[in-house]
């Protein structure tokens, strides 16, 4: 069964602290890996796709990256603005379009 | 506005009643898909449409929704004889055709349902 998890649930950094959100994935074929911003009532924004192992994509300051059983989103140097849920989703290939969602990554900046 | 629109924004519903959520694609895209997202509870898939065509219902409950994307106007996801339990975040999304960065989707502010 296809399948996302995402650690940690929450997490808690100081500003200009920098870390990393983890997305393993388990899927019968990987067609992409997909990252989304969420703020509190609103919807999923999108920020990247990553298609093959070894790819990146960055913005300011996240980047992603993908190994051929995990997604690393990297913030660099967080600011306030940077507080969201952090989802991870992808794409299985015979799947017809669906996402399949992780259960997300509360990152909290404090200044 | 070139977004995903989806109305209302909050709809409130005794249990019994009929909940008619809409939502309106992205300019140019022509995939639609419908997600709940229960409290404290991830995305969930519920069904992928193209004009006139459902592709895949296969996250839809079996009894009381349904959903439709006719030739002209929005997407239309239906609950008929809600329930407490259909009290959710329902977000739609939408997509292009085609391979590539057209895979990519693109979600509306959602439409929050509330049964009482």
């Amino acid at each position: 069964e296809d399948q996302v998890t995402q650690s940690p649930e929450a997490l808690r950094l100081q500003e200009g602290e920098s870390s990393s959100l983890n997305c393993s994935y388990t899927v019968s074929g990987l067609r992409g890996l997909f990252w989304y911003r969420q703020d509190p009532g609103k919807g999923p924004e999108f920020l990247f796709t990553l298609y093959s192992a070894g790819e990146e994509k960055e913005k300011e300051r996240l980047k992603a990256t993908l190994t051929k059983k995990e997604s690393f989103l990297h913030i660099t140097a967080p600011k306030p603005e940077d507080s969201a849920t952090y989802l991870c989703a992808v794409q299985a290939t015979g799947g017809y379009n669906k996402l399949i969602f992780g259960a997300g990554t509360r990152l909290a900046v404090h200044p | 506005n070139a977004g995903v629109m989806q109305n209302p924004r909050h709809l409130v519903r005794r249990r019994g009643q009929e909940a008619r959520l809409r939502c309106s694609p992205m300019k140019g895209h022509s995939h639609v898909y419908w997600y709940r997202q229960l409290p404290e509870e991830g995305l969930k898939f519920m069904v992928y449409l193209q004009k006139e065509n459902i592709i895949d219902e296969s996250g839809m409950p079996k009894e009381r929704f349904s959903a439709e994307f006719p030739k002209e106007g929005p997407s239309i996801l239906r609950i008929q004889q809600v329930v407490r339990g259909d009290s959710a975040a329902y977000f739609c999304a939408s997509s292009g055709t085609g391979s590539g960065s057209t895979y990519e989707q693109y979600f509306g502010p959602g439409t929050r349902l509330t049964v009482t």
